[in-house]
């Protein structure tokens, strides 16, 4: 049983580029959360997407967008980045609601973005 | 707005040598409270649910409990291998899930 898988697990892009990252959900689970965890901090919440709409949403401006297909996996977009977007951006995925029934998310070994 | 804090922020112990972690929160109606272990460059990993207070779980060398404000993890005879980042989080009934900073757990042999 495959778990969570995010890809690509390292990547480098300069200032104002653009970047997408992907990732495909535990089997049986169609509900996707994005995580931001800056080095030293623990995982803040982006968004959530279940039945490919966003559900939720924390304190992230517009330059991050997301997208959820019909097979349940997901994409996280980064417009104009930033030296402050170099982060380890998480998927975790669960069963809806968002942590099913027991509170468990089941997290990928997440993308580590380097923005120079 | 949910709120959550760890301490210590660190922590180095002998191995064998028992101590506990705080989580304190702050919530709008607590739904569950959950504490993940995580190792360098990897994910969180699932270790306990907690819904109310009062509760209790245990796993191998690992305890965790509840209040109304806060929530320990005890570690009892740990060993190196136990080394890790332990988060904190809560979920509450708007679902908003929140994590705290984690302590980071070093025992020595």
């Amino acid at each position: 049983d495959a778990g969570v898988t995010q890809s690509p697990t390292h990547l480098i892009k300069t200032r104002g580029q653009q970047v997408t990252l992907r990732c495909s959900p535990k089997s049986g689970h169609d509900t996707v959360s994005w995580y931001q965890q800056a080095l030293g901090q623990g995982p803040q919440f982006i968004f959530q997407y279940y039945e490919e709409e966003e559900r939720q949403r924390g304190n992230f401006p517009d330059r991050f967008s997301g997208h959820q297909f019909p097979n349940y996996s997901s994409e996280l977009n980064v417009n104009a980045l930033l030296l402050g977007d170099s982060a380890l951006y998480l998927c975790a995925s669960s069963s809806h609601p968002p942590a099913g029934n027991t509170g468990e998310l089941f997290f990928g070994e997440g993308s580590r973005l380097t923005v120079l | 707005e949910d709120q959550v804090t760890q301490s210590p922020e660190a922590l180095r112990l002998q191995e064998g040598e028992s101590s506990s972690l705080n989580c304190s929160y702050t919530v709008s109606g607590l739904r569950g409270l959950f504490w993940y272990r995580q190792d360098p460059g990897k994910g969180p990993e699932f270790l306990f649910t907690l819904y109310s207070a009062g509760e209790e779980k245990e796993k191998e060398r690992l305890k965790a409990t509840l209040t109304k404000k806060e929530s320990f993890l005890h570690i009892t005879a740990p060993k190196p291998e136990d080394s890790a980042t332990y988060l904190c989080a809560v979920l509450d009934y708007g679902q908003n899930f929140v994590f705290g900073p984690g302590t980071r757990l070093s025992v020595l042999p």
